[in-house]
């Protein structure tokens, strides 16, 4: 079966950085994305890695290592505003078809 | 700006109707669209791949008599919720991709509430 899991929840005080972690089982893989969601709100792109590595977009970096079937994605000089739920998503294939790991609930705090 | 645009963003129906939400790429064409349901508090979810000009391809346990999908031109992808019950809310969400590249944009979203 297919499974992607990240922790449900992690909290951080404003500036700090945070990590959070996706392991995932799928029957095939193409690359790695990340989401953010605000609550009500529709997730927004945030980086994509489709081979191992490290892509740092501004203060979001995402890594990748397709042999441990993992991921995370690092959040740097958090602030407030970065409170909000991420998720990761995994493309089996090349049609752009999106399956999705539980979400992490992100708290920064003052 | 939006790439992607959904309507509406909100609506309420009775229980027993039926409910068409819009999905639209906008200044691209998308021959593929995708169609998520998100329950409160949990993940998104893939329902159905729309393809523009033929039948659309649903997940496995997703009714596709419940669930109607329709991609009539390359910039329109309609879900509609057939007889819908209070257990069909939810929020729906689509996505298209931009090419070339491979940015998977998300519509704004549509809560449904069936009451």
């Amino acid at each position: 079966g297919q499974s992607l899991e990240q922790p449900s929840e992690v909290t951080a005080v404003e500036g700090a950085i945070v990590q959070i972690n996706c392991t995932y089982q799928t029957s095939g893989f193409y690359g790695l994305s990340w989401y953010q969601q605000h609550d009500g709100g529709a997730p927004t792109f945030l980086s994509y890695n489709a081979l191992d590595g490290l892509e740092e977009t501004g203060r979001f970096s995402s890594f990748l290592s397709r042999s441990d079937s993992y991921g995370y994605l690092l959040l740097q000089e958090l602030q407030m505003k970065d409170s909000a739920s991420y998720f990761c998503a995994v493309e089996e294939d090349s049609s752009y078809k999106l399956i999705f790991g539980s979400g992490t609930r992100l708290l920064v705090r003052p | 700006g939006a790439v992607v645009s959904q309507h509406p963003s909100w609506v309420i129906c009775k229980s027993g109707t039926s409910v068409k939400i819009e999905c639209r790429s906008l200044d691209f064409q998308a021959t593929t669209m995708f169609w998520y349901r998100q329950f409160p508090k949990q993940s998104l979810m893939l329902m159905a791949t729309s393809n523009e000009g033929s039948k659309a391809t649903y997940e496995q346990g997703v009714e596709k008599d419940k669930f109607l999908i329709n991609h009539a031109s390359l910039t329109l992808s309609t879900l509609t919720v057939t007889s819908a019950h209070p257990e069909d809310s939810s929020f729906y969400i689509c996505s298209a991709t931009v090419l070339p590249g491979n940015t998977i944009y998300f519509g704004e979203g549509s809560w449904l509430t069936v009451v």
